[in-house]
Formats: C-alpha cells, sequence, structure tokens
C-alpha cells in the first residue's frame, strides 16, 4: 500500500545529541514537509522540500536541519541546538507544492529527553 | 498573515448527540483553500476535505457536514449523531497563494471526547 513511513516511533535523546528522525513515501509526491506538534499547540512548520536537493524554512527550523537526497525520503535532524526538543513529529507529503492539494501523514515520532 | 481560530479546545458530548466544531479563518489571499483533518489517538493526520475560495456549497459526506461561509470567514464542521470512534483532534487549516513560509497553516486542534 502506498503511504508514509515514519521512524522510529519512539525516540529518546541525551542532552547535547544530534539524532535523525526518518520519513520515507512511496506516493510519488514531489512536496515533502516536517511538523512539530506540542500539546496545544497545533501543528507547526519546521522544513518543507519541494524538490529534491531543495527545502525551505518553515516557521521554527532553529535547532533543526534536512536534507532532500531522494524523492521519496526527507529525513530530518534534531540538533543540540534545540533546546526543548521534547515533541511529537509529524511528516506529511503532497503531489505539488501548491497551496491546493491536501497533504498525507506519517503516523509520527514522539523524541523525548533523557 | 494567515491565521486559524478553533476557539473550542474542548468538547464532550454524549454518543448520538449532534457537534459543530468552529473554525475562523484570517487571509488577504482571494484564491484559498480550506482543510479539515481528524487526528485519532493513533497520532496520525486523516484527510477529511478541502473547500476553495470559490465555492460556497456545503457539503455532506454521511454523517459529517461543512458549512463553509466567506462573509464571517468560518469552516464549521458538524457531526450529527455521534459515536465514540468520533472521539479525536480536529484541525482546521488554512492554505492560500502568499502563505509566505507556511504553505498550510493549521488552528490549534479541538478535542471531542465522545461518552458511550
Amino acid at each position: 500500500d502506498g503511504g508514509i513511513t515514519q521512524s522510529p516511533k519512539y525516540l529518546f535523546r541525551k542532552e547535547g545529541q544530534n539524532v535523525t528522525l526518518s520519513c520515507e513515501q512511496n506516493l510519488n509526491h514531489d512536496a515533502m514537509y516536517w511538523y512539530r506538534q506540542d500539546p496545544g499547540q497545533g501543528l507547526r512548520l519546521i522544513y518543507y522540500s519541494q524538490i529534491v536537493n531543495d527545502f525551505q524554512k518553515g516557521d521554527i527550523a532553529e535547532g533543526y536541519s534536512v536534507s532532500r537526497e531522494k524523492k521519496e525520503s526527507f529525513p530530518l535532524t534534531v540538533t543540540s541546538a534545540q533546546k526543548n526538543p521534547t515533541a511529537f513529529y509529524l511528516c506529511a507529503s503532497s503531489t505539488i507544492p501548491t497551496s491546493n492539494q491536501p497533504q498525507h501523514f506519517g503516523d509520527g515520532t514522539r523524541l523525548s529527553i533523557l | 498573515a494567515q491565521k486559524v481560530t478553533q476557539a473550542q479546545t474542548e468538547i464532550s458530548v454524549v454518543e448520538k448527540e449532534d457537534v459543530t466544531l468552529d473554525c475562523v479563518y484570517e487571509t488577504r489571499d482571494t484564491t484559498y483553500y480550506l482543510f479539515w483533518y481528524k487526528q485519532p489517538p493513533s497520532g496520525e493526520l486523516v484527510f477529511l476535505i478541502r473547500r476553495n475560495s470559490f465555492d460556497e456549497q456545503n457539503e455532506i459526506s454521511g454523517r459529517y457536514s461543512w458549512n463553509f461561509q466567506k462573509s464571517t470567514s468560518s469552516f464549521n464542521f458538524t457531526i450529527t449523531a455521534s459515536q465514540v470512534v468520533d472521539s479525536a483532534v480536529y484541525f482546521c487549516a488554512l492554505s492560500a497563494r502568499n502563505s509566505g513560509n507556511t504553505p498550510l497553516v493549521f488552528g490549534k486542534g479541538t478535542r471531542l471526547s465522545v461518552i458511550a
């Protein structure tokens, strides 16, 4: 079945450590997105990519980095510069990077600090 | 700037009651799209509906219906005869041509609890 796969489902980070969240899609979508969800805050955009080897910062990009070397993959690295990384992270994709297409979401990764 | 407001943080209803989730949006664009998503306890967001700014016709899909009113900048979602499986967090979202860095702007969500 086509869809978006995020791994791992749960992730723990030690202080000062970088961690990478995986997002893979087999929907042949051009655009991919990373969101952060905190309780009562809704979803906030971290980064998005409209095409391979290109990506743009969202509203809360500080402390995060991404790469888009392949169309189907958009990994997110939470760096040690992100001082409050505990959150639920959602990856999404859409057919074209314009405003009218719905985004399809993965199951999310819950990141916690040890 | 684009903004979506979901004033209801949490709603509890008894099974079989009707419930309406409110969504008010702000945008200066004349072309925009509105969305509703459902987030069940498992965590993924499930797309429910998309509406463009030129189509104010209300839509019904089974027990779900949506009321889009440009005059009040609202896009409300009604569940008729609610069921326990409707328990989830529901997000309203807005996408406009001039959204800047944020292609899709989400409201903060409304948590719906349907009690048997």
